[in-house]
This record gives structure tokens, C-alpha cells and sequence, in this order.
């Protein structure tokens, strides 16, 4: 049972235009939610995150938008560049028992296109 | 630079064979994590470790083990008992509520 879906295992974008990756997830403790870009054969590189007392988080071109009742996140990417092309993870996390728990979904694969 | 260090970024392992993944963080982490990345898939956690001395299994921890005897240092041991263990394994050192990782070492087994 995946707690953390991305439905859209690929997107391509036209240059210049908005990207927009979307996230879902079904545990309501999750109180922290990142997005991670990762080029083939390489880590997973920190993009935005945001929590969960919050609905929207900017950063430059990517801003994350978080709507808590329908358990849904987004990152929007504006403009897109072909330098943006890679794997894009959301992942959630939660404090447990045992530290900090994170949970990452399949990922979107986004290709922008010149 | 402070960072996550991964190495090596390719390893081939014989069946039968224990290989250790090197894992060095200098970001001053109390916290250290172990995932593995399969096609298609989402990270998938094997061990952590939130203090030195002390770790925790994951939710795919059967086949391997670690050790935490220094903050800086979380080495992975893939043991024979893995069945599967061709993947790209990611170590990840986390500041609060956030994961930040290493370039990763792709291990094959031939």
C-alpha cells in the first residue's frame, strides 16, 4: 500500500511553459513534505519543501502547493528549461518513535522539451 | 565543502560475496539513512540511524547490516543473504525534517 502517489510516471513540457508534478498521500501524520530532482546514476538533490501548517512555499522558479484536505502536494515549475529534465520524487515525512520517518513516491519522470 | 560522500560509484560483486558501501557525511548529522532505488521504484529504506552506536531496521533490512561507530561514518554491508541485492543504493544524512543525499553507488552483481 503506497503512502505517497504519483500517478504520472512521465510529462513532457514545452520549453518556456509551466511543469506541474502532482503528489498524493494518505497518512494524515505526514507534517513535512520535500521534492527531490534526480538525474540518472546520481542522489536525489533537494529542491522545496514545505510543512504542513502552510499551503504554498516559493523558491525562484518552483513553488509547492499543499492542499491538507485532499491530501494532495504540486510543484510548479515556471519557466521550464531543458535543464529541468529528470526523475522528480515528492516524499513525506513524519516524527516517529524512532526518529524522522520519510516516505517517497515512485517519482515523475519530466521531460522538457527545446 | 560539507557533503555526503558515496563511494565507490560502481561495485560488482560476485554471488556469494559481502560488499561494504562506504558512506561519509561531514554536515555535522546526527541522523543517517540507508535506501535502495529499484526501477520504476520509490526509495526504499534498509537501515537508519538517528544517534551513533544505535541503529534501526527499515522496512527491507533482511540481507544487510551497518554499523554507526562514528556521526561521520554509516557503512552498509550487503551480505550474501540478499537475494536481489543488484540496485542503486543512496545514504542519506538529515537535518530536522530534511533528507539530504549522496551521489549513490550502483551495485551489480555478476
Amino acid at each position: 500500500d503506497q503512502q505517497v502517489k504519483q500517478n504520472s510516471p512521465s510529462l513532457s513540457v514545452q520549453e518556456g511553459r509551466i511543469s506541474i508534478l502532482n503528489c498524493d498521500y494518505t497518512n494524515s501524520m505526514f507534517d513535512y513534505f520535500l521534492w527531490y530532482k534526480k538525474y540518472p546514476a546520481e542522489g536525489p538533490t533537494f529542491l522545496i519543501s514545505i510543512s504542513s501548517i502552510k499551503d504554498k512555499n516559493e523558491d525562484g522558479r518552483f513553488t509547492v502547493f499543499l492542499n491538507k484536505s485532499a491530501k494532495h502536494l504540486s510543484l510548479h515549475i515556471v519557466p521550464s528549461q531543458p535543464g529541468d529534465s529528470a526523475v522528480y520524487f515528492c516524499a513525506a515525512s513524519v516524527r516517529a518513535n524512532y526518529g524522522q520517518n520519510f516516505v517517497f513516491g515512485p517519482g515523475t519522470r519530466l521531460s522538457v522539451l527545446p | 565543502d560539507g557533503g555526503i560522500t558515496q563511494s565507490p560509484k560502481y561495485l560488482f560483486r560476485k554471488e556469494g560475496q559481502n560488499v561494504t558501501l562506504s558512506c561519509e557525511q561531514n554536515l555535522n548529522h546526527d541522523a543517517m539513512y540507508w535506501y535502495r532505488q529499484d526501477p520504476g521504484q520509490g526509495l526504499r529504506l534498509i537501515y537508519y540511524s538517528q544517534i551513533v552506536n544505535d541503529f534501526q531496521k527499515g522496512d527491507i533490512a533482511e540481507g544487510y547490516s551497518v554499523s554507526r561507530e562514528k556521526k561521520e561514518s554509516f557503512p552498509l554491508t550487503v551480505t550474501s543473504a540478499q537475494k536481489n541485492p543488484t540496485a542503486f543504493y543512496l545514504c542519506a544524512s538529515v537535518r530536522v525534517a530534511e533528507a539530504f543525499f549522496g551521489q549513490g553507488t550502483r551495485l551489480t552483481v555478476v
